[in-house]
């Protein structure tokens, strides 16, 4: 079954910790998007990478880091910099090219306590 | 800086009514627009993009360059576009490409 995969779907972390979410894609893009969807505010891009060991930062990177080691793996790791990371996180993949569609997980809802 | 605004968060209509949903852009290059949507507990997916010039579900989206518009419009709602809807942006930065999201309108079609 193709597609992107977002784990875990929820997740609960205490002030102050680190956390890491994943998104692994079996579609062969080279482009992976994180996003950032909050209501009223609609999808906020946080990184982006549009090749394997190469990722820039979007429009809300402070208190967020990436990695791209392998082609089909982007993970998002939410810092404890992060000053409002209670929020339902997006990744996507698509194509090289800017007609390219964006293919999305279902999302990873974070709950900071 | 690219930019996507769209001005409307609630857009309601009734059924068999037309429908017209606005987004407008900010880019110094050549976009790609596209029309995003997100019905309920689905995943966010393409409804149509600028170039290909097409009609989904009954939908159309004209990109008008002298006003950096890109509405998305259907003459009859029909119940099942009740969704949410973003417009976007696709333009190449130092960095590649990069996709930029407007805030989105909540469409709700009643009957």
């Amino acid at each position: 079954d193709g597609g992107i995969t977002q784990s875990p779907k929820y997740l609960f972390r205490k002030e102050g910790q680190n956390v890491t979410l994943s998104c692994e894609q079996n579609l062969n893009h080279d482009a992976m998007y994180w996003y950032r969807q909050d209501p009223g505010q609609g999808l906020r891009l946080i990184y982006y990478s549009q090749i394997v060991n190469d990722f820039q930062k979007g429009d809300i990177a402070e208190g967020y880091s990436v990695s791209r080691e392998k082609k089909e793996s982007f993970p998002l790791t939410v810092t404890s910099a992060q000053k409002n990371p209670t929020a339902f996180y997006l990744c996507a993949s698509t194509t090289q090219g800017i007609t390219g569609e964006l293919f999305f997980g279902e999302g990873s809802r974070l709950t900071v306590l | 800086a690219q930019r996507v605004t769209q001005p409307e968060k609630l857009l309601s209509v009734f059924k068999g009514a037309p429908v017209e949903l606005k987004c407008n852009y900010s880019y110094s290059g050549s976009p790609e627009l596209f029309w995003y949507v997100q019905y309920s507990r689905q995943r966010l997916q393409l409804l149509l993009r600028h170039i290909s010039r097409e009609s989904i579900k009954g939908f159309t989206a004209d990109l008008n360059k002298g006003e950096t518009s890109f509405h998305l419009k259907k003459p009859f709602a029909q119940e099942e576009d009740s969704a949410m809807y973003y417009c976007a942006l696709s333009g190449l930065t130092g960095g590649g490409n990069k996709l930029t999201f407007g805030t989105g309108t909540q469409l709700k079609v009643e009957l």
